[in-house]
């Protein structure tokens, strides 16, 4: 089983404050992706990569950074925390150009 | 643009059939995808449809139509089980999914 992890489920942060989300995935998927979810707005995308050391911005990267220094591990960066980064944080992961995409358990991300 | 649309709520009883419509605009579709999404819970693939037709996984069925930008999801037997926010999404020619705003499935006893 394709198995997805995050650093934590519930995070609390103050404002300004540089906030680090990791999602770690042990199947060997080249694609990983962080999505936050807001009620009613879905599933959007923040930034994605395909490969190790490479990037691609989603649909909202605005206020974000990433970091894929290693293939199992994806990280996604809050240089400097608002409160309207309060949300969900979902990591998934995908092999190839399969289209199935496998998901962590999220972290919920509260930014005081 | 590129976008999907699907209800925000759907409401059925225990036993019964529920389909969840959605339907899409974008340049470049690879296929459409269905995601379930328990409350609290990660979202977890159910299917997923790349040429037209009814694509059937126990209970839940899913179907496309390319003509008309148009899918759905069936739910047969409900279960309280099935309670959960559903999501249609589309692929691409990269590797990213777009996803729908998702729809909330309340199953009543």
């Amino acid at each position: 089983d394709v198995k997805v992890t995050q650093s934590s489920r519930y995070l609390v942060k103050r404002t300004g404050e540089k906030v680090f989300l990791e999602c770690v995935q042990d199947m060997d998927h080249e694609n990983m992706f962080w999505y936050r979810q807001d009620p009613g707005l879905g599933l959007r995308l923040i930034y994605f990569s395909y490969d190790v050391k490479m990037k691609e911005k989603g649909d909202i990267p605005e206020g974000y950074s990433v970091s894929r220094e290693k293939k199992e591990r994806f990280s996604l960066i809050l240089e400097s925390a608002s409160t309207n980064q309060t949300s969900m944080y979902l990591c998934a992961s995908s092999f190839g150009r399969v289209k199935t995409q496998y998901f962590g358990p999220g972290t919920r991300l509260l930014v005081l | 643009g590129q976008s999907l649309e699907q209800p925000s709520e759907v409401t059925a009883v225990e036993g019964a059939i529920v389909q969840i419509n959605c339907t899409y605009q974008t340049s470049g579709f690879y296929g459409l995808s269905w995601y379930q999404q328990h409350d609290g819970g990660a979202p977890t693939f159910l299917s997923y449809n790349a040429l037209d037709g009814l694509e059937e996984t126990g209970r839940f069925s899913s179907f496309l139509s390319r003509s008309d930008s148009y899918g759905y999801l069936l739910l047969q037997e409900l279960q309280m089980k099935d309670s959960a926010s559903y999501f249609c999404a589309y692929g691409g020619a990269t590797n990213k999914l777009i996803f729908g705003t998702g729809t909330l499935l309340a199953v009543q006893p």
